[in-house]
């Protein structure tokens, strides 16, 4: 298996609502990210896990919360998001910075 | 945050030109820099990972130069086809972190 399967494709909620964007491989990568694209700009990083931790957070409101249930799942829990969050989210995961980011087909996001 | 620019941000070639485009980063504390593929509707494709001045990487028609200590690299495709037609995003790599800060992307459409 040597892809990233990122689910639901589409999603749309609410602003009271919560829901949780999931990301799922299995070729034992130790690295995991989610990047949030919006349209015409690059992918911005949010989140990085490695070994499980969280390694990196770049200063992404509380609102998006990421959690890490083992080493082949990686789940991004939304609550209370705002219109302006609405994008494309991508989960990618390697297994060393000299090799490339396997990403996943990503989940398109919209808040009303 | 790395300051990465793209150029230029579209580009509209006939099929069988052959065309490249450039990638300029930080040239400090310099460890990788990544080449991806992005085809409307699909994941993000790693192309290259390259870590050495110089360095020189190809894949079918498509080929990668790396200057570490201006801080640039170009991507050279050689008789573009259609399906060519794609974003092609650059992603430096700094300190060897678990952390890729992408360009804006060159947005290549190869006309039949």
């Amino acid at each position: 298996d040597t892809e990233v399967t990122q689910t639901p494709k589409h999603l749309v909620m609410g602003m009271t609502n919560k829901k949780s964007l999931k990301c799922e491989q299995h070729m034992g990568h130790r690295a995991m990210y989610w990047y949030k694209q919006k349209a015409k700009k690059p992918p911005e990083l949010m989140f990085v896990y490695s070994y499980e931790k969280l390694s990196i957070n770049e200063s992404v409101p509380s609102r998006f919360s990421p959690e890490c249930p083992n080493s082949s799942l990686l789940n991004l829990h939304l609550h209370a998001l705002q219109p302006e969050d609405s994008a494309l989210y991508l989960c990618a995961s390697s297994q060393d910075p000299d090799y490339g980011y396997t990403f996943g087909s990503g989940t398109r996001l919209t808040v009303v | 945050i790395l300051n990465v620019e793209q150029s230029p941000q579209s580009l509209h070639v006939q099929e069988g030109d052959s065309t490249n485009f450039t990638c300029s980063f930080p040239s400090s504390n310099f460890y990788a820099l990544h080449w991806y593929r992005w085809e409307t509707a699909k994941s993000p494709e790693a192309l290259f990972v390259m870590t050495l001045n110089g360095d020189e990487k190809k894949k079918g028609r498509i080929s990668a130069t790396l200057n570490t200590k201006e801080g640039y690299s170009y991507l050279y495709i050689k008789g573009s086809q259609p399906e060519d037609s794609a974003t092609y995003l650059c992603a430096p790599n700094n300190n060897a972190g678990n952390m890729l800060t992408f360009g804006g992307g060159t947005r290549l459409m190869v006309k039949p």
